[in-house]
């Protein structure tokens, strides 16, 4: 079945500091790729949807100055925290829509911020 | 926005038992997704449902597509020490622009007893 590859798999960096996360489609060409956000004990939110070659759609209450988010080709979306806190530590998933629009999902990163 | 309701929330069971679980909404949905997720696992998806009223099963699971397109069930037959996990519901509107994303219900989660 179609893969996503997400990486890396755990963060731990300083207060301050900017993290990458990439998320991969390994067999298919995805134009949509989704970036979630997961909390302990709670539910997967959306926090962006990523379109290949133009810029990402944000949902309300997330920035878009503090979760960049880059589509620059079909198998390849990253998300960066930059200036991590904190409060920015959770889990992050991401998922990407097959030609068949079904979604699967990355395994998912754990960031933590000293 | 739309919301899910999910229940129950946790579920405590001898291994051999069957399993119920429900989401709700207040919205329409075109599809209807259950997912498993692992602890620092991204979720697995385990059904899809795309028409009103469909049932469809996955070696011992069965999720049906409510009639009125605001709910869905899944059921666990038999259960198994390897079903523990969290079990989330997720809706999807229209794929494709700003609808295309899920919205999850807040996870039921299970665990078996031997």
């Amino acid at each position: 079945g179609a893969v996503v590859s997400q990486h890396p798999s755990r963060v731990i960096c300083k207060s301050g500091t900017s993290v990458k996360i990439e998320c991969r489609s390994l067999d298919f060409q995805a134009t949509t790729m989704f970036w979630y956000r997961q909390f302990p004990k709670q539910s997967l939110m959306l926090m962006a949807t990523s379109n290949e070659g133009s810029k990402a759609t944000y949902e309300q209450g997330v920035e878009k100055d503090k979760f960049l988010i880059n589509h620059a080709s079909l198998t390849l979306s990253t998300l960066t925290v930059t200036s991590a806190h904190p409060e920015d530590s959770s889990f992050y998933i991401c998922s990407a829509a097959d030609p068949n629009e079904k979604l699967f999902f990355g395994s998912g990163t754990q960031l933590s911020v000293l | 926005g739309q919301q899910l309701n999910q229940s129950p929330q946790s579920m405590f069971i001898q291994e051999g038992e069957d399993v119920s679980m429900n989401c709700t909404s207040s919205s329409i949905f075109n599809t209807w997704l259950w997912y498993k997720q692992d602890p620092g696992e991204g979720p697995v998806l385990l059904i899809a449902l795309y028409k009103a009223g469909e049932l469809t099963s996955n070696g011992r699971l069965t999720a049906q597509f409510g009639i009125t397109r605001k709910d869905s069930f899944l059921n666990i037959s038999a259960s198994i020490p390897s079903d523990v996990g969290i079990y989330f519901c997720a809706g999807q509107l229209i794929y494709g622009g700003s609808q295309g994303n899920l919205i999850f219900g807040k996870g039921t989660k299970l665990s078996v007893k031997p």
